[in-house]
């Protein structure tokens, strides 16, 4: 079956740096996507992998390894408002987003 | 300003009640799509269009009823529904269902938060 695996839930100190994991089982593979969801807001697209190696963007990156089925999504200098849920989700080969039921970060002071 | 509008953004309704959820998208895309969203469980996409024409149906339970009159609107008609259907529903658009890219992905709407009583 397709699967997405990510943790529930991380805290962090504002301005460190976190790194959230992704781990996917996907018939077929288009690309890994993370979003940035906000409490009672849509999900906002952060990344897009499809290659092997780290995308940088600012003070977030995203790494993709695809023998391993692995991304991750790093934060750097981190802000009160990087406080969300982030979600993981893999491309199949029918183009559906295949989604992890998301990781929500909390920023402590 | 996501680009994409839902109403109404909050909705409570009985099980024997009939409504519909609107989704508009202002940004020229030709794909739309359902998704529900429960606490702590992954997107669950329920519907897709592509120019109009429905090409996913991910079985989903009859009384939820999709429409898309034309690329820039899509409906969800509910009707007698249960309680575990209350969720957040989002609708979400892309250029095109088999064309996704870096910078060309799924726009979400704000989502309706729905609850049946």
């Amino acid at each position: 079956g397709q699967n997405i695996d990510q943790p529930t839930e991380m805290t962090a100190t504002e301005g460190a740096i976190v790194q959230i994991n992704c781990t996917y089982q996907t018939s077929g593979f288009n690309g890994l996507f993370w979003y940035q969801q906000h409490a009672g807001e849509a999900p906002t697209f952060l990344s897009y992998n499809v290659l092997d190696g780290l995308e940088e963007k600012g003070r977030f990156s995203s790494f993709l390894s695809r023998s391993k089925g692995y991304s991750y999504l790093l934060l750097k200098e981190l802000q009160m408002k990087d406080s969300a849920s982030y979600l993981c989700a893999a491309m199949d080969s029918n183009y559906q987003l295949i989604w992890g039921a998301g990781t929500k970060l909390i920023i402590k002071p | 300003e996501t680009g994409v509008t839902q109403t109404p953004r909050h909705l409570v309704m009985g099980m024997t009640n009939k409504k519909s959820l609107k989704c508009e998208q202002h940004l020229g895309h030709n794909a739309m799509y359902w998704y529900k969203q429960s606490a702590k469980k992954p997107l669950e996409l329920m519907f897709v269009y592509n120019f109009k024409e429905q090409t996913e149906n991910n079985s989903v339970p009859s009384r939820f009823s999709p429409e898309c009159p034309n690329s820039s609107h899509l409906f969800l008609h509910l009707h007698t529904l249960q309680p575990e259907d209350s969720a957040l529903y989002l609708c979400a658009s892309s250029q095109d269902v088999r064309e996704i890219k870096g910078t060309d992905t799924q726009y979400f709407g704000p989502g309706t938060r729905l609850t049946v009583l």
